[in-house]
């Protein structure tokens, strides 16, 4: 199984601050990797897909880079309702699976 | 819009069964591959099983293998997930979910609690 590392798992920011979130997998997997927003009791969302691209209705704020073995998920300008569990996921090999998530929390 | 609505969760014992269903609408369900996905308390999320469109192809993560049954009613814009031996380790929130093969999970249902416990 293809395992992806996420980094950090838990990150305190601020309204307006931009963050970076970092995905690796542990073989190349191209750009089969997508990201997702989890709040707490709801079901998570797409944000990102094919490491760069943003899924329609998502803020611009939001954006995704990398190929191979290295990904980002940046915000550019934190907002209240972006703080949330973060979750890479590849979609190159079977099974597909996910990072362990990273939790974004206000400072 | 895209609506996704799960049922069929509870408790159950260990060893028991339990059939869950995803009601699908907003969309033509029969041209999309189908997901199961799990997350256990306080947990990361876990693929469960997939289904292609037309029923002939379906995968299962190896931990249900064997135990669990994935199917699809397309007349009926339905999902299921039929979970026999039911284990203390499966229990978690199930999601039902659009899949694009090679592509994401794009969409997804509120979720339904499946607690195994004695």
């Amino acid at each position: 199984d293809i395992r992806m590392t996420q980094s950090p798992s838990s990150l305190s920011a601020s309204v307006g601050d931009r963050v970076t979130i970092t995905c690796r997998a542990s073989q190349g997997i191209g750009n089969y990797l997508s990201w997702y927003q989890q709040k707490p009791g709801k079901a998570p969302k797409l944000l990102i897909y094919a490491a760069s691209s943003l899924q329609s209705g998502v803020p611009s704020r939001f954006s995704g880079s990398g190929s191979g073995t290295d990904f980002t998920l940046t915000v550019s300008s934190l907002q209240p309702e972006d703080f949330a569990i973060y979750y890479c996921q590849q979609s190159y090999g079977a099974p597909r699976t996910f990072g362990q998530g990273t939790e974004l929390e206000i400072k | 819009e895209v609506q996704l609505v799960e049922s069929g969760g509870g408790l159950v014992q260990p060893g028991g069964s339990l059939r869950l269903s995803c009601a699908a609408s907003g969309f033509s369900f029969s041209t999309y591959w189908m997901s199961w996905v799990r997350q256990a308390p306080g947990k990361g999320l876990e693929w469960v099983a997939n289904i292609k469109e037309d029923e002939s192809e379906e995968y299962y993560v190896d931990s249900v293998k064997g135990r669990f049954t994935i199917s699809r009613d397309n007349a009926k814009n339905s999902l299921f997930l039929q979970m026999n031996g039911l284990r203390v380790e499966d229990t978690a929130v199930y999601y039902c979910a659009t899949m694009e093969w090679g592509g994401p999970f794009d969409y997804w249902g509120q979720g339904t609690l499946v607690t195994v416990s004695s």
